[in-house]
C-alpha cells in the first residue's frame, strides 16, 4: 500500500463546475499537506499548505484536511479552463529527518472544458 | 516569494556521457536545496538533500556515484548524471524550502527534461 494514495483520473468538468480533488494517507505523523498543480513538463506550483487539520481558502482554492480519517481534499470553485493540469497532493512529517522530504500522490489530471 | 531557477530546461544526450543541471535560488539563500526526480505519468520521489558546504544525503536506492551532487555556494546546487543511460531519462526538478513557511514547504523549480539516448 502506497503511503498516499491519489485517483490519476483523469478528470473532465465542465467550465464553472466545481472540482473535488482528494488523498488518502496512512502515515499518522505527516503535519504537513500541500497542494501542487503541475502544467505539463513544468515543475510544480505551490498552490496551498496547511499544518495539521482545518480549512484554508484562497481564492477559488480551499483546501480541507482531516487528520483523524487521514483524508485531504482541494476544491476548485468557479473551474476554468486555465485550471486545467495536474493537481499533486503531497504531506510530510514536522521536521527533523524528514526535513524537505515530502511524500507525492501520483497526481489527478483535471481538465476544464470551455 | 522564493524563486528556483533550472538550467537547462532540456538535454538530449547521448549514452555514455555526463549531463550537468543547474538549479539556483534566484531571491534567497538556500543552504539545503532537494532533488527529485519524476518519471512519465508518475510521481515525484526525492532523490537527494543538497547541503551548502558538506556532502549530500541520499535516499534508499539512489546511486551517489551516478547522481553527484555539488552544492557550491548558498544559491547554487548541480546534479551531475554521470554516464547517462536510457533508464535515465526522466524530469530532474530542484527544490528549496519556502521562505517564512517554518515548514516542510518546497518550492520548485521549472524542472529539466533528460533524454538519453
Amino acid at each position: 500500500q502506497k503511503e498516499v494514495e491519489q485517483d490519476p483520473g483523469p478528470l473532465s468538468v465542465p467550465e464553472g463546475a466545481i472540482v473535488s480533488l482528494n488523498c488518502t494517507y496512512s502515515n499518522s505523523a505527516f503535519q504537513y499537506f500541500m497542494w501542487y498543480r503541475q502544467y505539463s513538463r513544468k515543475g510544480p506550483e505551490l498552490l496551498m499548505y496547511t499544518y495539521s487539520s482545518g480549512n484554508k481558502e484562497d481564492g477559488r482554492f480551499t483546501a480541507q484536511v482531516d487528520k483523524s480519517s487521514k483524508y485531504i481534499s482541494l476544491f476548485i470553485r468557479d473551474s476554468q479552463p486555465s485550471d486545467s493540469a495536474t493537481y499533486l497532493c503531497a504531506m510530510s512529517n514536522a521536521g527533523g529527518t524528514s526535513y524537505g522530504k515530502l511524500t507525492f500522490g501520483q497526481g489527478t489530471i483535471l481538465t476544464v472544458h470551455p | 516569494g522564493a524563486v528556483v531557477s533550472q538550467h537547462p530546461s532540456r538535454v538530449i544526450c547521448k549514452s555514455g556521457t555526463s549531463v550537468k543541471i543547474e538549479c539556483r535560488s534566484l531571491d534567497f539563500q538556500a543552504t539545503t536545496m532537494f532533488w527529485y526526480r519524476q518519471f512519465p505519468k508518475q510521481s515525484l520521489m526525492l532523490m537527494a538533500t543538497s547541503n551548502e558546504g558538506s556532502k549530500a544525503t541520499y535516499e534508499q536506492g539512489v546511486e551517489k556515484d551516478k547522481f553527484l551532487i555539488n552544492h557550491a555556494s548558498l544559491t547554487l546546487s548541480t546534479l551531475t548524471v554521470t554516464s547517462a543511460h536510457p533508464e535515465d531519462s526522466s524530469f530532474y526538478i530542484c527544490s528549496a524550502r519556502l521562505q517564512g513557511s517554518g515548514a516542510n514547504v518546497l518550492t520548485f523549480g521549472a524542472g529539466s527534461r533528460l533524454t538519453v539516448l
